[in-house]
């Protein structure tokens, strides 16, 4: 079972905005509303930041925002800040019946 | 406050089992979907397997298909994972979850797994 496609670091400078993708394929990310993203900062558990394409959990910031087209997702992280310095994961369900996490992007704020 | 907590990883021989085990507090337990997610080291995350509220629906990742078996217990609010024949490829720390949407609501901070000789 192969995973979502993710580019494997993304970097960007405090204040700005950058975008991680998510490719999959019509049997996951286009074939459902069923896409989220997790924060992971090693060591600790990780953290749903997007749930559904684009909803967020209370206490999340609403610096982070996600989309959706076709078969691909994204997330969107605005006024980049040293905080969000962490692995990102998208997640979508995969029909018929599992899971399927992307391979992770590493985000850094220079 | 939802709390998850694994237990029962450790060092096991190739072809060996383990079980590794999650007690959960702070939620309505019965009415959760609940699942075990991996981390292998310097690795993204990988889903294994998760089982309805009532166990009528189980699914496993093919990685560990006829291998893992899940079950959980409502009345001790308790998941578990029995792993047989394991590979040095499923070395990984093993997070207990709750899944609500298809998203993975809460995570456990894992138990580490060391497949070796």
């Amino acid at each position: 079972q192969s995973a979502l496609t993710q580019p494997a670091s993304v970097s960007g400078s405090p204040g700005q905005s950058i975008t991680i993708s998510c490719t999959g394929t019509s049997s996951d990310v286009g074939g459902h509303n069923l896409v989220s993203w997790y924060q992971h900062h090693p060591g600790k558990a990780p953290k749903v930041m997007i749930f559904e394409v684009t909803k967020r959990p209370s206490g999340v910031s609403d610096r982070f925002s996600g989309s959706k087209s076709g078969n691909a997702a994204s997330l969107t992280i605005s006024g980049l800040q040293a905080e969000d310095e962490a692995d990102y994961y998208c997640c979508s369900f995969r029909s018929p019946n599992i899971l399927v996490f992307g391979g992770g992007t590493k985000v850094t704020v220079l | 406050q939802v709390q998850l907590v694994e237990s029962g990883g450790g060092l096991v021989k190739p072809g060996g089992s383990l079980r590794l085990s999650c007690e959960a507090s702070g939620l309505s337990f019965s009415d959760s979907y609940m699942s075990w997610i991996r981390q292998a080291p310097g690795k993204g995350l990988e889903y294994i397997s998760d089982i309805s509220s009532t166990s009528r629906s189980i699914y496993y990742a093919d990685s560990v298909q006829g291998r893992f078996t899940i079950s959980r217990d409502n009345a001790k609010k308790s998941l578990s994972l029995q792993m047989n024949s394991l590979r040095a490829e499923d070395t990984a720390v093993y997070y207990c979850a709750t899944l609500h949407s298809s998203a993975v609501e809460h995570w456990g901070q894992g138990t580490l797994v060391t497949v070796s000789s």
